[in-house]
């Protein structure tokens, strides 16, 4: 299994619409967990942290199951500006380093 | 607001030849890191640095590769002797916490080697 896997999509909805992108991880012993998003031949940048009780930040939610090592992110009333590929991030916390998925390819429709 | 800075944006180099890639981190961050992502591929964890030490390397990080923080702003990766291989986009990220806190990226160095 993979250390962190998620589907590549792409993934087309029309502007408006939700979407959610799941994320698996191996390692149980995993700790920290984030989300960034990657617009081409760009760096990634920090979307938002993930947290154990699930949190919000504007139209983005990002929710943790611990039990089942998934993590998951909603983006609710999606603009064209959301087109990106969104990147898992997991840390196992005994270790410095990230492990990033191969990210989930988003295209908002006008 | 505070950024980590990368340069150059583009190297090209000839196969076999040595390239230094410069990064500034943010200026009150303790952790450095280094990633490179191959076009199309996903992004690959090389080497962490703390404290003037490499924490952490991943079996990319190899003898070929150094990582240095020569003074107080600046941390460097080398790459001994290129390789085709080695054609790919290197990204700097530093970090106040370590690696289960967030981690602020640089804009990234296009290494391509001929």
């Amino acid at each position: 299994r993979k250390e962190v896997e998620q589907d590549p999509g792409p993934f087309n909805v029309p502007e408006g619409a939700t979407v959610a992108f799941n994320c698996t991880y191996s390692n149980s012993a995993s700790q920290s967990f984030f989300w960034y998003r990657q617009d081409c031949r760009k760096e990634p940048k920090l979307l938002m942290s993930v947290y154990s009780s699930g949190n919000e930040d504007g139209r983005f939610t990002a929710q943790l199951n611990r039990a089942s090592q998934y993590i998951s992110l909603l983006i609710r009333d999606s603009k064209l500006s959301d087109s990106a590929t969104y990147l898992c991030v997991v840390n196992t916390n005994r270790d410095d380093k990230i492990i990033f998925g191969k990210g989930t390819r988003l295209h908002i429709l006008p | 607001e505070p950024e980590v800075t990368q340069t150059p944006s583009h190297q090209v180099t000839q196969m076999g030849q040595e390239v230094i890639l410069r990064c500034v981190p943010i200026s009150n961050h303790l952790y450095f890191y280094w990633y490179r992502q191959i076009l199309g591929q996903k992004v690959e964890f090389l080497v962490s640095f703390y404290n003037n030490e490499i924490s952490e390397k991943s079996e990319i990080f190899d003898d070929q590769f150094s990582v240095e923080r020569p003074d107080g702003s600046n941390f460097t990766l080398k790459i001994r002797s290129t390789k085709l291989e080695d054609s790919a986009m290197y990204f700097c990220a530093s970090s106040d916490l370590g690696a289960r806190n967030e981690q602020f990226f640089g804009p990234g160095t296009r290494l391509t080697v001929l």
